[in-house]
């Protein structure tokens, strides 16, 4: 059973540029949150949906916005970037997204913005 | 003062030693996950808990409610070990799945 899955593994984008970012969650579950890691930081978060609604949202701009697809798969999108969106972006996924369950995290999308 | 804190932010230890990092949270919580992040910056699950002990190989993870701290030990250490440890809890009261994390405690052990 393949994990949780995210792509691109790297890119690099000019400011102002928008980007997208997608995630495929372990089969079977239901939700995915979206983290933001700015190096020598642990993650914040920026999103969860769970049954391809928003459940929560981080203190991010409304640059920030994401979707969930039937499938549960998901995807971030990021517009006008901005230097300061350089980081590495995980997802997690977990079966129903309440915060007594497990969580699978990816393996990220290192973004550099230039 | 962050929700989260860990100490300490950097540890090393040579190959063999135990090692323990601590966790403390100022918010109650519905569980504790103790991360493990390798260069590369992938995050594996090491445990999650919400009372008492667990263990698994080498790895034990303690939680004590009352006090709101964690700890994170190992046992005869190896050079593999070397990696950025975190910890994260959930958030009763937050937006479900808000995990909240510490900013990682940095472990080199040395052969």
């Amino acid at each position: 059973d393949a994990g949780v899955t995210q792509s691109p593994t790297h890119l690099i984008k000019t400011r102002g540029q928008q980007v997208t970012l997608r995630c495929s969650p372990i089969s079977g579950h239901k939700s995915v949150s979206w983290y933001q890691q700015v190096l020598g930081q642990g993650p914040q978060f920026i999103f969860q949906y769970y049954e391809k609604e928003e459940r929560g949202r981080g203190n991010f701009p409304d640059r920030f916005s994401a979707r969930q697809f039937p499938n549960y798969s998901s995807e971030l999108n990021v517009n006008a970037l901005l230097l300061g969106d350089s980081a590495l972006y995980l997802c997690a996924s977990s079966f129903t997204g309440g915060t007594s369950y497990g969580y699978t995290f990816g393996s990220g999308t290192r973004l550099t913005v230039v | 003062k962050n929700e989260v804190e860990q100490s300490p932010q950097n540890l090393t230890a040579q190959e063999e030693e135990f090692i323990t990092i601590n966790c403390s949270y100022s918010v109650g919580i519905s569980a504790l996950h103790w991360l493990q992040q390798h260069p590369g910056g992938g995050i594996v699950s090491l445990f999650m808990l919400s009372s008492g002990k667990k263990k698994h190989g080498r790895l034990i993870a303690t939680i004590n409610i009352q006090e709101k701290h964690s700890s994170l030990h190992i046992t005869a250490s190896h050079p593999r070990d070397s990696a950025v440890y975190i910890c994260a809890v959930g958030n009763y009261g937050g937006s479900q799945g808000n995990l909240i994390f510490g900013k990682g405690t940095k472990l080199s052990v040395k052969p």
